[in-house]
């Protein structure tokens, strides 16, 4: 099992431009998250999704969107970058329950906002 | 606004000695987390506790609920401890969103 992936690994972006962040799983999670790191505020939370379908906001939502069309896959969008974007962006997921659920963390994408 | 604060936030020490990190939290959780971050930025579940005590290896973590406060500690610590410990907590159903809140982690370096 690949557990968290996520694509791509580290990307340069100008400001104004978009993209999107995949994250895909193989371990048949229901609960998917993107968090952001940043120096000086530990982890935040962006979005999260609780089964195929669904998302709901987290602490730090505003400028990203996310979609979750397959319970595998979970993505999340920049449709016009600012540099307070740069961040690294970690996606993690959870069988159930996820209050109480050990996560597991893909690999992180580094993102740069010029 | 739940928080999540750790001590310390930087810690150096020699290898083979004990090591204590803390962390407390200020509403009610459902369970409290101990992940590590290595140099180069892979976050690892070490620990979900809701209650006493866990030990995995030389890692053992603790909770007391009424007092609101966790510690990780390494017994007989060694260079490969040397990482980011970060605590985080699930918040009670109804006092926020589902993921994990976060403290700000403890940088712990071991030296031979």
């Amino acid at each position: 099992n690949a557990g968290v992936t996520q694509t791509p690994k580290f990307r340069v972006l100008k400001t104004g431009q978009s993209m999107t962040l995949l994250c895909a799983q193989d371990m048949n999670h229901e609960y998917m998250y993107w968090y952001r790191q940043d120096p000086g505020m530990g982890l935040r939370l962006i979005h999260y999704s609780v089964g195929e379908g669904t998302t709901a906001k987290g602490e730090v939502p505003d400028g990203y969107n996310v979609s979750r069309l397959k319970k595998q896959n979970f993505l999340l969008g920049l449709e016009s970058a600012a540099p307070s974007q740069t961040s690294v962006y970690f996606c993690a997921s959870s069988y159930s329950g996820g209050r109480a659920d050990t996560q597991y963390f893909g690999p992180g994408t580094r993102l740069t906002v010029l | 606004k739940n928080e999540v604060e750790q001590s310390p936030q930087n810690l150096t020490a020699q290898e083979g000695e004990f090591i204590t990190i803390n962390c407390s939290y200020s509403v009610g959780i459902s369970a409290l987390h101990w992940l590590q971050q290595h140099p180069g930025g892979g976050i690892v579940s070490l620990f979900m506790l809701s209650s006493g005590k866990k030990k995995h290896g030389r890692l053992i973590a603790t909770i007391n609920i009424q007092e609101k406060h966790s510690s990780l500690h390494i017994t007989a610590s060694h260079p490969r401890d040397s990482a980011v410990y970060i605590c985080a907590v699930s918040l009670r159903p109804g006092g926020g969103a589902d993921g994990l809140t976060f403290g700000k982690g403890t940088h712990l370096i071991i030296q031979p």
